[in-house]
């Protein structure tokens, strides 16, 4: 089963507007990572943030990481058609074990 | 730092034929290891991993398995294949909590 449920599970959006999207997981992580990928092709690594940090930014992206809700989200502010893509949360828990949500299909029309 | 290899690219093969993909590990020594899939328009499921050699665990019951014969190689197989078995089949090696490698996949298309 998969780790991490994203919701929503798609989001179309203006650009200029802010997209936000959640992960949460069922156990105990290391850290928690979110990935981008583009229409079928390989994954882009965005960010990674540690069980023992609560936000973090790069950029246009903000991610927060809520472990007693066993939850993260993904803000990206003032989106634009290139951040058209789909969307995945990935965590690596206390054991080691590196798994994908689900993730959200995000479209940006101009 | 690791690379992941796996081949082929893209492969197509009729309903019922075997299969056998194939992923190594570059630059590092017993990683774990991953084999995800990832449907059309879907996300990435977790099939196997695997923390050493032999050792392998299976998350979704399917017609597909998994060996890890030596300590850097990975192989995904199937005796017969299913039209549900096309997508996009990507290994993944991780190292430590932090990093993560990845192959640059195979996309499989069951005719």
């Amino acid at each position: 089963s998969q780790q991490g449920e994203e919701d929503p599970q798609a989001l179309s959006i203006q650009e200029g507007e802010n997209a936000t999207m959640n992960c949460s997981y069922k156990t105990s992580i290391n850290n928690l990572q979110w990935y981008r990928q583009n229409s079928g092709r390989g994954l882009v690594h965005l960010i990674l943030i540690r069980s023992n940090e609560r936000e973090k930014h790069s950029g246009r992206l903000r991610v927060t990481l809520d472990t007693s809700k066993k939850s993260s989200s993904l803000l990206i502010t003032a989106s634009r058609a290139a951040d058209t893509a789909s969307y995945f949360c990935a965590v690596t828990d206390s054991w080691g074990k590196f798994q994908f949500g689900a993730g959200t299909q995000v479209v940006v029309t101009p | 730092s690791q690379t992941i290899h796996q081949w082929p690219a893209t492969l197509v093969q009729p309903v019922g034929s075997p299969l056998s993909l194939e992923c190594t590990v570059e630059g590092t020594s017993n990683p774990n290891l991953y084999w995800y899939r990832q449907a059309a328009g879907r996300g990435l499921q977790l099939l196997f991993y695997s923390v050493g050699i032999g050792q392998i665990s299976s998350e979704v019951p399917q017609n597909l398995s998994a060996s890890r014969p030596q300590d850097r190689q990975f192989i995904l197989s199937s005796k017969k294949l299913l039209l549900s078995d096309s997508g996009f089949y990507l290994c993944v090696g991780t190292r430590f909590s932090y990093e993560q490698y990845f192959g640059p996949g195979t996309r499989l298309t069951v005719t």
